[in-house]
């Protein structure tokens, strides 16, 4: 079974420029996930959404971040436009769904973004 | 959120037990203790997961405290592919404060020594 695809795995950069991150999640997931994930640091939820319905987008940095999730597959994040502090790794993860207690999130490899 | 505390860096040698600590004393009665871990260069892996009873998986075991206030992550045989960042996370269930979200903290580095 494929697990969460992501791409691209690395990308760089200059700052005010625009970047856009795409995830395939497991098949059959309805639960997708943004994370970000600074050096050092655990990650940290940028958006959640349940099939197409970002049901928790309250870290997300609406100025500059936006993120879609057409017909509840794919998603993508993007970056309008880019600063040096955005620098960092951007994981997806999926599950099936947040509705049981014993929810697992499968984790993409993320995609390390350097912003010069 | 409900907050756990580990402590930074951990030591093993391989083939030897590793007992990896976790504080969780505001844990509400409907989180579950979730145990994920982040090898270099690759996104965080689900290890493990329990409520209140001990769980065991291919993996590793959950020991958790009767008051539930903190547990353990066993690896019984420590190898070097178990070097890893190692956390736990305490994962709501619905209507819970922390329900559908995991909040990472900063983990354990656990280094395994040949």
């Amino acid at each position: 079974e494929a697990g969460v695809v992501q791409s691209p795995r690395y990308k760089i950069i200059e700052k005010k420029q625009p970047v856009a991150f795409w995830c395939n999640p497991i098949s059959g997931h309805n639960t997708l996930y943004w994370y970000l994930q600074n050096l050092g640091q655990g990650p940290e939820l940028l958006i959640r959404y349940e099939n197409e319905e970002a049901v928790d987008d309250s870290q997300l940095p609406k100025d500059r971040f936006s993120a879609e999730r057409l017909k509840g597959v794919d998603s993508t994040l993007k970056i309008q436009p880019a600063e040096l502090g955005d620098s960092a790794v951007y994981l997806c993860a999926s599950s099936l769904g947040a509705s049981t207690y014993q929810e697992t999130q499968y984790f993409g490899p993320g995609t390390r973004l350097l912003v010069l | 959120d409900a907050k756990t505390t580990q402590p930074n860096s951990m030591e093993s040698n391989e083939e030897e037990p590793v007992h990896l600590p976790c504080n969780h004393s505001t844990i509400s009665g409907t989180d579950y203790i979730h145990w994920y871990r982040q090898l270099p260069s690759q996104g965080p892996e689900y290890v493990i997961h329990g409520l209140t009873s001990n769980v065991n998986n291919r993996m590793a075991s959950l020991a958790i405290a009767e008051d539930r206030k903190s547990s353990t992550l066993i690896l019984h045989r420590a190898t070097l592919r178990d070097a890893a960042v190692y956390y736990c996370i305490l994962f709501g269930h619905a209507g819970g404060t922390s329900y559908g979200k995991l909040t990472f903290g900063q983990g354990t580095i656990l280094t395994v020594h040949p």
